[in-house]
Parts: C-alpha cells; structure tokens; sequence
C-alpha cells in the first residue's frame, strides 16, 4: 500500500517553453501533497504544500509564478514550470500523506533537463 | 526554521559490518522519517519514528524526542545497502513538509 506515482519520469524541453508533472496516490486519498526539488549530489528542498481545493503555500525564495501548483482531487497534484530556464533543470519529487501525524509517501521523481 | 543534522555525512565499510548512523534536530517534532535514496533517486520509506524505537529486519531505529536526536542501526551490511540516506522532519505543531538533513553517503565495499 502508500503508492505514489509521477509523471513523466524525466522530461527534455527547450527554454521558454512550459511543463506539467503529475503526482497521484494511487491507493489512498490524499489531504496534503508536497512538492520537493533536489539539485545534483544535493538534498531535498521543500517547494510548496498543497492542500485539495485550496491554493498552494509555498517555501521562501520559490516563486509562484514559475511553479503553479494544482491539487485538483485528493488523489492528484500538478506543478507546472512555466517558461522554463535551464536553471530549472533539477530532479522534482512529490510526495503525499494521508493526514497530519502520518508518514510522508514519496514519488519516483521527475528529472527536468531544459535546453 | 528547523536544523537538521546527519553525521557522519560519509562513511565506507566492508560488507558484514555494522553501523550507526544519527541525526540532530533543534526542535521538537511531530514526525520524523528515515530514507534511503536509491541510484535512480527513489526514497524508499525506512522508518516513521517520531519517538520510540522500531526494527525491521537488519535496520533498527531510535529516536529520543527530549533529546532532540535519532539514530538509525545497520547491522550485517549488504553492498546494497550502499546510497545516501535521510533524516526528515516535521517541526511540531503543523502540518508542514518534510525538512531534510544533508544525508549520509553509505558506501558498502565488497
């Protein structure tokens, strides 16, 4: 039990243009879902908590316009890197729970490599 | 915000060998959980141990809450045990994401 999947698992695109990853659980519904970003050799950062049906809050220093983040049901998040900068090439991890006091499930990771 | 601290940050041994590794945070915690990083970058779920002690198979875990750390035990090494692993926590009183340690490098030589 406690899947999470993400996809796509890595992605190319050209600078400028924008990206959608998609998180889901896919065996229990999920109140809260978070978005990480890992650099090379490096540890996770925390971007953003969503919550379903609710805006997104995000971490210091992320900017939310570049990363627009959607929590449409309780099964399924989106981040969506607009206009895209090879800066924003990075390994992205989502990651869910059930509930407060409960352990966080983690995604396989999309690996973003802008041109 | 919160401090998270792993030690060693490195750390080779031979196959069969033993080994602790721990973490230091700086404030109380609703949750706190230990990973491993795979090579494909997968973190596989090890241990939810906000406190108390738990074991599964050759990994054992323990964390003292009113002393702010936690260690997790590695008996019997298996060059796949070999990758980076992670403490994370959620600082208490919220319903926040997970902020991690810098990890340690587990290398497992034959």
């Amino acid at each position: 039990g406690a899947v999470v999947s993400q996809h796509p698992s890595w992605v190319i695109c050209k600078s400028g243009t924008s990206v959608k990853i998609e998180c889901r659980s896919l065996d229990f519904q999920a109140t809260t879902m978070f978005w990480y970003r890992q650099f090379p050799k490096q540890s996770l950062m925390l971007m953003a908590t969503s919550n379903e049906g609710s805006k997104a809050t995000y971490e210091q220093g992320v900017e939310k316009d570049k990363f627009l983040i959607n929590h449409a049901s309780l099964t399924l998040s989106t981040l969506t890197v607009t206009s895209a900068h090879p800066e924003d090439s990075s390994f992205y991890i989502c990651s869910a729970t059930p509930g407060v006091f409960y352990e966080q499930y983690f995604g396989p990771g999309t690996r973003l490599t802008v041109t | 915000g919160i401090q998270v601290e792993q030690s060693p940050p490195d750390l080779i041994l031979q196959e069969g060998a033993n080994s602790t590794l721990r973490c230091n945070f700086s404030d109380s915690v609703n949750n706190l959980q230990w990973f491993h990083q795979n090579p494909w970058g997968q973190l596989i779920n090890l241990f939810y141990i906000p406190s108390g002690t738990k074991q599964n198979g050759r990994l054992s875990a323990t964390t003292v809450a009113t002393e702010r750390y936690s260690l997790l035990y590695i008996s019997s090494s298996q060059t796949t045990d070999s990758g980076v692993y992670f403490c994370a926590v959620v600082p208490g009183g919220g319903a926040d994401g997970l902020t991690f340690g810098k990890g340690t490098h587990l290398i497992i030589q034959p």
